[in-house]
């Protein structure tokens, strides 16, 4: 079993929708989490972090943290074409990623 | 303030040679982590470096190799290179705290084995 995991997608929603990116993750002891964002060419910029669980909002992205089943998720808000990008997930210190889910908004 | 950065960008180079990648973190930041990124086995953790001194590995042979000054610069080096090798190298800095830490990449170094 891979340490995070992500369906790689590609996950196709259409613009205005809501897309809900999903990971699990193996370590019960992992104590952080996080979603990048990474265009093609480019690198991963941080999103959103989470460190308890429940829900934390930042404008149209929304982190949902689940410890005792091992889920984090993410879910954005009036998807735009914008947002066409891999999502990667990372847990914990040493930063174990996903292998990312590949978001195309459509018009 | 200047962001994370990586030298050089792009790189050609034969098997059985080696390389050497730099990256000056965010000023103030005394963490670097590195981590190969390729696209059948995604974003994997070399190292981390933090104070001169190696604090995590990953699951990486010893022909990888990094090392990290005292103005908290990190460099890494691939020794013996295979054509496996070819991937996008990225570094990351963070201020050196432990777990809840926000890491920040920088732009990467394009390593293409021939």
């Amino acid at each position: 079993q891979k340490e995070v995991e992500q369906n790689s997608g590609p996950l196709s929603v259409p613009e205005g929708a809501i897309a809900s990116l999903n990971c699990t993750y193996s370590d019960r002891g992992s104590q952080s989490f996080f979603w990048y964002r990474q265009y093609s060419g480019k690198s991963p910029e941080l999103i959103m972090s989470i460190y308890s669980n429940g829900d934390k909002e930042d404008g149209r992205f929304t982190a949902q943290l689940n410890k005792a089943s091992q889920y984090v998720s993410l879910l954005i808000r009036d998807s735009q074409p914008s947002d066409s990008a891999t999502y990667l997930c990372a847990v914990s210190s040493k930063l174990i990623f996903g292998t990312g889910t590949r978001l195309q908004v459509f018009p | 303030k200047a962001g994370v950065t990586q030298t050089p960008r792009y790189l050609i180079k034969t098997r059985g040679q080696q390389v050497t990648l730099s990256c000056s973190p965010i000023s103030g930041h005394r963490s670097v982590s590195w981590y190969q990124q390729t696209p059948g086995q995604g974003l994997q953790f070399l190292f981390e470096y933090f104070s001169e001194t190696q604090r995590n590995k990953g699951n990486f042979p010893g022909r990888f190799s990094g090392r990290q000054f005292s103005n908290s610069r990190s460099e890494m080096n691939v020794s013996t290179l295979e054509l496996g090798d070819s991937a996008l190298y990225l570094c990351a800095s963070s201020l050196g705290g432990r777990v809840q830490e926000t890491q920040y990449f920088g732009p990467g170094t394009r390593l293409l084995v021939l």
